[in-house]
């Protein structure tokens, strides 16, 4: 079965550069989660987005922005790099209504800054 | 705010034993879900088990169980017949049946399994 697809998978950037990272959810799901999970923590929620709209907020940087687009993948556009900003970022996709929106989550984007 | 709090950062069983990983959260809602997510050195999020609040039964999947005690706010997971695949970090997580779909984390717990 397909799944959630992110890339890229690695990426490593300078201080004060910019990062976009990409997000394929699985077919026919219409709502996408991203989390961030720093060195040794745990996910913490960044935001979301169902139907194209955001959904829900959480501790995202006003240095990043994310959409979602009419063929449902996201992006989330990082600005003004720090070094802080080094982190795994997952995507989820689910499907409303289906399970209780039960979250299928991507393989990661391993984003190291210098 | 929901909160999930697990206090065992690092657990360890021998091979073929069970051994049991504890969570907490705190909540005012009745309508929510707790899951239990397995995070291998690959560092891919795989569930591994999910309970909803309005169900008073155990969820079971093969080998993993928990015990729901929705009074106490706590849900452990038990894995019996530890396989050496079984070692990685297990998060506890915690997501609202009427709110926001997002997922809360516990801290996790490292799970070493010896041979």
């Amino acid at each position: 079965a397909a799944g959630v697809i992110q890339s890229p998978r690695h990426l490593i950037k300078e201080k004060r550069e910019t990062a976009t990272l990409k997000c394929y959810p699985i077919p026919r799901h219409d709502t996408v989660y991203w989390y961030q999970q720093g060195p040794g923590q745990d996910p913490q929620f960044l935001i979301s987005f169902y139907e194209k709209m955001q959904s829900d907020k959480g501790s995202i940087p006003d240095r990043f922005s994310a959409q979602q687009f009419s063929d449902y993948h996201s992006e989330l556009n990082m600005s003004s790099l720090e070094l802080g900003d080094s982190a795994l970022y997952f995507c989820a996709s689910s499907l409303f209504g289906v399970r209780r929106n039960e979250q299928f989550f991507g393989p990661g984007t391993r984003l190291t800054v210098l | 705010a929901q909160t999930v709090t697990q206090s065992q950062p690092e657990m360890s069983v021998q091979e073929a034993e069970t051994v049991t990983l504890s969570c907490t959260y705190d909540t005012s809602e009745s309508d929510y879900y707790l899951f239990w997510y397995k995070q291998p050195p690959s560092r891919q999020m795989i569930l591994v088990i999910r309970q909803e609040a309005y169900k008073q039964q155990n969820a079971t999947e093969n080998r993993f169980s928990v015990n729901f005690q929705k009074a106490a706010k706590s849900f452990s997971l038990k894995i019996s017949d530890s396989q050496l695949g079984d070692a990685a970090m297990y998060f506890c997580a915690y997501r609202s049946g009427t709110g926001a779909n997002n997922l809360f984390f516990g801290t996790g717990t490292r799970l070493t399994v010896i041979p």
